[in-house]
């Protein structure tokens, strides 16, 4: 059974400060999936990483992909408060994609003024 | 282009009833996935469905069922509702082949008392 793991559960950070959330997945897959989202709200794609390698930024946020390792880390650069959200990241185990996305716990991102 | 839509937006109902939950495709998307998102966790995979037949299943019972429409619109039918059943419940579209991206609605929140 495919497992996601995300680290760390929560997360607060001073704005300006650098930090990154990991995800670790337990079987092999070269599809992985970043997702945003607000308290009460959907889920807000991010980022989607298909390749060995991948690594993808949007503004403050970049997201990398080594599925040798069955990692994969997103990266906060000089964090703000809109910034403040649940972040997911999914695995995508089928042959063709979009067939099951298996997610990680979460990550709770409070950034404080 | 539309986006993806659920109806309705929050529902309550009482241990034991029947409920259904409805979820419009983005134009052009022929797939369709459900999730339930618990509160405080990571969504779960329910179904998907494809071509109007079930394409995958996740580890949740018999009466977690669904159907697809010939517009590729879906709906979700839980039976015999438990307390443990309430959660936000997600739909996703996607294109079946190299999409690689599913789209999130909005959610419907169903609370059971």
């Amino acid at each position: 059974e495919l497992k996601v793991e995300q680290n760390p559960l929560f997360l607060s950070m001073q704005e300006g400060k650098n930090y990154t959330i990991y995800c670790n997945y337990s079987t092999t897959s070269d599809r992985l999936y970043w997702y945003r989202q607000d308290p009460g709200k959907s889920l807000e794609s991010l980022f989607v990483l298909l390749s060995n390698g991948a690594v993808k930024q949007e503004g403050r946020l970049m997201a990398s992909l080594d599925t040798k390792a069955r990692l994969s880390t997103l990266h906060i650069t000089a964090a703000v408060h809109d910034l403040s959200a649940t972040y997911f990241c999914a695995v995508d185990m089928s042959d063709f994609g979009n067939e099951k996305l298996t997610f990680g716990t979460g990550t709770r991102l409070t950034i404080i003024p | 282009e539309t986006g993806v839509t659920q109806s309705p937006t929050h529902l309550i109902k009482t241990r034991g009833q029947q409920v259904t939950l409805r979820c419009s495709s983005q134009s052009g998307h022929n797939t369709v996935s459900w999730y339930q998102q618990a509160l405080g966790q990571g969504p779960q995979f329910i179904f998907q469905y494809y071509r109007e037949e079930e394409n995958g299943r996740g580890n949740f019972p018999p009466r977690f069922s669904g159907l697809q429409f010939p517009n590729y619109s879906s709906e979700l039918n839980v039976n015999a509702l438990e307390l443990d059943d309430s959660a936000l419940y997600l739909c996703a579209s996607s294109v079946k082949t190299g999409g690689y991206e599913q789209y999130f609605g909005p959610g419907t929140r169903l609370t059971v008392t």
